[in-house]
């Protein structure tokens, strides 16, 4: 089944410790998305990949950076991971018609 | 700035009820308003919505827009224990990839 694919599920990272989380893809989608979600709150856009340019939201702190090497995979590395990024980061992919479809998400604990 | 707000924030029915979830938008150049339920984990597409007065529907759920008043509602109808999630409304517009999310309404089906 085409669907998106995220790893790993569950993270578990040190204070200040680099994290990278991936996304897969198989359903050839142009646009791929980071979301953080914390508790009660709605997705929150960190960047997105229109093919291989890059958009990053004007909040997305300078600790999230973003790589995306091919159309099927994207990365989201935090390179000193506080306490205030411990949450749900969601992969979402898009194609023609703008339906944003979801991965299972990563939930990141920092200790 | 482009604002998606969803009400009630919460709701808790009894099992067979039927409820009508609200969401309002103010998006430039709008595109298309989307509807997710979102569980304890990442949020799964229900409909995407672009014309006025067009139902669409999927078993007990249905969703409407109206780009006049610039809203949506989503409504259940023989609700289910299974029926409780948050559910996202988001809104998107031409000229960018990018959902504007509401914070969700909670809806909780008491047995």
């Amino acid at each position: 089944d085409a669907m998106v694919i995220q790893n790993p599920r569950y993270q578990v990272t040190q204070f200040g410790k680099p994290v990278t989380l991936s996304c897969s893809q198989t359903l050839n989608h142009n646009v791929m998305y980071w979301y953080q979600q914390k508790s009660s709150q709605a997705p929150k856009l960190l960047f997105h990949y229109y093919d291989k340019d890059f958009n990053n939201e004007a909040d997305t702190p300078d600790n999230f950076q973003s790589r995306r090497p091919n159309t099927s995979f994207c990365f989201l590395d935090i390179r000193s991971p506080g306490l205030g990024d411990a949450a749900m980061y969601l992969c979402a992919t898009s194609g023609e018609t703008y339906e944003q479809y979801f991965g299972p998400g990563t939930r990141l604990t920092v200790t | 700035e482009d604002k998606v707000v969803q009400s009630p924030l919460s709701l808790v029915v009894h099992e067979g009820d039927t409820v009508t979830l609200n969401c309002s938008y103010e998006v430039t150049n709008f595109r298309s308003l989307l509807w997710y339920k979102q569980e304890k984990k990442a949020p799964t597409f229900l409909f995407m919505l672009t014309s006025s007065g067009i139902e669409k529907k999927s078993g007990r759920l249905s969703s409407i827009l109206d780009k006049k008043e610039l809203f949506s509602i989503l409504n259940i109808t023989a609700t289910q224990t299974g029926d409780s999630a948050v559910y996202l409304c988001a809104a998107s517009n031409f000229g960018n990839e990018k959902l504007t999310f509401g914070t969700g309404t909670r809806l909780t089906i008491i047995p």
